[in-house]
């Protein structure tokens, strides 16, 4: 079982669309959580940070549940630019040891 | 936000021959730095941590002698992949941390022949 899945899409949605990603991780251990952003052919650029009472940053909604070792991210009024891969990625304990998902692809379409 | 950098941004060889990839931090000191490799449509995998001034910590199943780094100063780490082969074609990816956060190198494409 790999360290951290993901749905491995794509998602094609228009735009204005609600669209959902799911990602679940095995190590219990795990302290850190993150969704980023990666787009073709270009290294991954960190979209949020994920903490356990949730957050949001405009139309990023991201959500933890410790119990169900489970990582939501949520994205409102998608728009054209959001067309990309997004990667769940969990650090292990005692540092920035990241373990990234396989992603997830959004195309969002006119 | 803080910059890492990685030279060369693609390189093209011929089997057999060692590459030698690098990666700096511009603006800060990085005491740590990893490196993963990405092969097309899939994520990336971590294959080791660069440690300043001792020896890196690799993930299990990537050979060491065959990916030797080098982190000879806080702000450089080299990744050198010796004798390579057409399998080793892929796109290579180090990162630094500053500030509780993690910055991405440009990524290496290399291609072996």
């Amino acid at each position: 079982r790999k360290e951290v899945e993901q749905d491995p899409g794509p998602f094609n949605v228009p735009e204005g669309a609600t669209v959902a990603f799911n990602c679940t991780y095995s190590n219990s251990a795990s302290q850190s959580f993150f969704w980023y952003r990666q787009d073709c052919r270009k290294e991954p650029k960190l979209l949020m940070s994920v903490y356990s009472s949730g957050n949001e940053d405009g139309r990023f909604t991201a959500q933890l549940n410790r119990a169900s070792q489970y990582i939501s991210l949520l994205i409102r009024d998608s728009k054209l630019s959001d067309s990309a891969t997004y990667l769940c990625v969990v650090a292990r304990t005692g540092g920035f040891k990241t373990i990234f998902g396989a992603g997830t692809r959004l195309f969002v379409k006119a | 936000g803080a910059v890492v950098s990685q030279h060369p941004s693609r390189v093209i060889c011929k089997s057999g021959t060692s590459v030698k990839i690098e990666c700096r931090s511009l603006d800060f000191q990085a005491t740590t730095m990893f490196w993963y490799r990405q092969f097309p449509k899939k994520s990336l995998m971590l294959m080791a941590t660069s440690n300043e001034g001792s020896k890196a910590t690799y993930e299990q199943g990537v050979e060491k002698d065959k990916f030797l780094i080098n982190h000879a100063s806080l702000t450089l780490s080299t990744l050198t992949v010796t004798s390579a082969h057409p399998e080793d074609s892929s796109f290579y990816i180090c990162s630094a941390i500053t500030v509780g956060e993690q910055f991405f190198g440009p990524g290496t494409r290399l291609t072996v022949l």
